[in-house]
């Protein structure tokens, strides 16, 4: 298995707190991905970064901000959460980028409720 | 608009049949195509990726198929297994782009004993 860590796991939190979500890998691998997954759509891309202090917007990016500070880590942060944010979270990474044929690898997931 | 379809949304099939998922996709410029299965409660796992050369590539039990002048996968399944329970999602990437693919819904399979 790839060495990603998400954390928290699970986190059910109330409208208008900040979350912070912490991925962590140990491949150093330079793309690192933030997508949602919620029923009815495919994953859908949060944010990347093709290297440290160098992030991108995906499609669904509004409310959402990100850093990568180290080459090992990416934090995803809602600044005030809202109930259409809970869903759940998956951080991924790549070697390559994705217009090649970059092997994308991802972690387990991080499962937030916004009441 | 970049688009991934799969089909069906859902299949049942007893355990040491086999079966065949659909993906049907309207990326363009096509870059790169893969399968990916996703067990409950965890994220997707690589089973292929293919390029616009690539018409078969095979792991293990799974084998894909590309057809990109129809702009069509399938994944097909041999003797099919408990484990084999799980979401399977197509996935396409667009030449040059650097963050982006597209993602189909997935098919979820379960296999029953």
């Amino acid at each position: 298995d790839a060495g990603i860590t998400q954390s928290p796991r699970h986190k059910v939190t109330e409208t208008g707190t900040p979350v912070t979500l912490r991925c962590h890998q140990t491949e150093n691998h330079r793309y690192m991905y933030w997508y949602r997954q919620d029923p009815g759509h495919g994953l859908r891309l949060i944010h990347y970064s093709y290297g440290v202090k160098d992030t991108d917007k995906g499609e669904v990016s509004d409310g959402y901000s990100v850093s990568r500070s180290k080459t090992e880590d990416f934090l995803l942060t809602l600044e005030s959460a809202t109930s259409s944010q809970t869903s759940v979270y998956f951080c991924a990474i790549s070697l390559q980028g994705l217009g090649n044929t970059g092997e994308l690898f991802f972690g387990e997931g991080s499962r937030l409720t916004v009441l | 608009k970049n688009q991934v379809e799969q089909s069906p949304q859902s299949l049942i099939i007893l355990e040491g049949k086999n079966c065949t998922l659909q993906c049907n996709y309207t990326v363009s410029p096509f870059s790169n195509l893969r399968w990916y299965k996703q067990d409950t409660g965890r994220g997707p796992v690589s089973l292929t990726i293919m390029t616009f050369s690539e018409n078969t590539k095979s792991n293990g039990r799974y084998t894909a198929t590309l057809d990109a002048d129809t702009k069509q996968s399938s994944l097909h399944i041999t003797a099919s297994q408990l484990s084999d329970s799980a979401s399977y999602i197509c996935v396409v990437s667009a030449k040059g782009s650097q963050g982006n693919l597209i993602f189909g819904k997935g098919t979820k399979l379960s296999v029953k004993p």
